[in-house]
């Protein structure tokens, strides 16, 4: 069965780095775009970046939010997923799910919906 | 880019029907046919029960269902159960953005 599970959450200071990791299993890692998308406490989600299945020519996408401060990226040979946080904010903290992208569409390679979820790692940012 | 809109809490007794609504505008909602349904119950994660409007994934109930007219998308649940208790989020393809957008979510109370 699809299993994804995310690791690397913690409590940092504000300004501080973390990186995350989602270790995938039960399907081909490599067929499927992922995305990273977080849930402030007791608040709504929010596609925070996705990124498509090949390494040769990868699309990255990101929210506003964190564009400039968060990296993502994968290697699909150890079927793993990763976001590189910088200069964190008080307003990044959240629970910040691993999930499987099935489809996207556009020019802009936007993600349609996330069929399957790791449990989430949670990310406070407070000083 | 800015969250589609959903009522904050619904609420229904067991065996009836209620339906949550999902308005966009005419960069998404109301210009595609992508539009997804997400159930969250209480300290877990999120999990698909429709696509494309109105396709549910395999194992998912068939009380679960999806509609779209103009620019608000509709999630059905009939014959309510006490485990539908749950908060539900629409989300959306957007043109304006290069990630989808989803609405605030909606409290689902079965009294």
């Amino acid at each position: 069965q699809v299993l994804l599970v995310e690791s690397g959450g913690g409590l940092v200071k504000p300004g501080a780095s973390l990186r995350l990791s989602c270790a995938a299993s039960g399907f081909t890692f490599d067929e499927y775009y992922m995305s990273w998308i977080r849930q402030a406490p007791g608040k709504g989600l929010e596609w925070v970046s996705s990124i498509s299945h090949s390494v040769i020519d990868t699309y990255i996408n990101y929210a506003d939010s964190v564009k400039g401060r968060f990296t993502t990226s994968r290697d699909n040979a150890k079927n793993s997923l990763f976001l590189q946080m910088g200069s964190l904010r008080a307003e990044d903290t959240a629970v910040y799910y691993c999930a499987r992208v099935p489809r996207i569409a556009g020019d802009a390679n936007v993600p349609l919906e996330a069929d399957y979820w790791g449990q989430g790692t949670l990310v406070t940012v407070s000083s | 880019q800015s969250a589609l809109t959903q009522p904050a809490s619904v609420s229904g007794s067991p065996g009836q029907s209620i339906t949550i609504s999902c308005t966009g505008t005419s960069s998404d909602v109301g210009s595609y046919k992508f539009v997804s349904w997400y159930q969250q119950h209480p300290g877990r994660p999120p999990k698909l029960i429709i696509y494309d409007v109105s396709n549910r994934p395999s194992g998912v109930s068939d009380r679960f269902s999806g509609s779209k007219s103009g620019y608000t998308a509709s999630l059905t649940i009939s014959g309510l159960q006490t485990e539908d208790e749950a908060d539900y989020y629409c989300s959306s393809y957007t043109s304006a953005s290069t990630l989808g957008v989803f609405g605030g979510g909606t409290k689902l109370t079965v009294l």
